[in-house]
């Protein structure tokens, strides 16, 4: 059971060049989220996906794009970097049951555009 | 909007010792809360939750107070080890149709001196 899985670790774009982090979780979770997170500014929601075939913007969802793939799968695209979205990305799953809902969340993916 | 802060951004204490780690929220309709603690380089983890209709939950060395009548939340750590150094984070629940959203404080960090 591996939990919320995130690819890649690690990644380095040139300004205006895009690409797209993978999320993946195997405990059946119906909803799923991606937080980019920056020194003194704690998590922040970009997308969130209630459960599979909705996705909802967040506080900060300007210059990314959301798939929900299927029920396991959750991707971030960014379109066009720019040197603002330098951060980490962070996935996270959760079975909301109300009013809990615990998210688990996966390793993170440090990005940098330069 | 909500919003979730904490009182102390770092906290320094002696192995042994209890540490006690504030928040603050401005959500009085917020119906649950948990704690994660952060260790470097890694995913949030959950610590420990609480619903709004409780006070105090406990955990293996840990335990949160809610005071809502001042909108404060604490995690107790008992004879803190240096296996507890990290970023502790509160998160809040909003209501409503937030009810997907965890909103996070700034976070905290906790240094265990041997």
């Amino acid at each position: 059971n591996a939990g919320v899985t995130q690819t890649p670790k690690f990644q380095v774009l040139k300004t205006g060049q895009s690409m797209t982090l993978q999320c993946a979780q195997d405990m059946n979770h119906n909803s799923m989220y991606w937080y980019r997170q920056d020194p003194g500014m704690g998590l922040r929601l970009i997308y969130y996906s209630a459960s599979e075939g909705t996705t909802d913007k967040g506080e900060v969802p300007n210059g990314y794009n959301v798939s929900r793939l299927n029920k396991r799968e959750f991707s971030l695209r960014l379109e066009s970097a720019a040197p603002s979205q330098t951060s980490v990305y962070f996935c996270a799953s959760s079975e909301w049951v109300p009013p809990y809902n615990e998210q688990f969340f996966g390793p993170g993916t440090r990005l940098t555009v330069l | 909007g909500e919003s979730v802060g904490l009182h102390l951004p770092t906290l320094s204490v002696q192995e042994g010792d209890n540490s006690i780690i504030n928040c603050a929220y401005s959500n009085s309709a917020s119906d649950y809360f948990i704690w994660y603690k952060q260790e470097s380089g890694k995913g949030p983890q959950f610590i420990i939750d609480i619903r709004s209709n409780m006070d105090k939950r406990q955990g293996q060395r840990v335990t949160v107070l809610l005071n809502k009548t001042v909108k404060h939340l604490s995690l107790q750590i008992a004879a803190t080890q240096p296996g507890d150094s990290a970023v502790y984070f509160c998160a809040e629940k909003g209501s409503g149709g937030s009810n997907y959203k965890l909103t996070f404080g700034k976070g905290t960090l906790l240094t265990v001196n041997p």
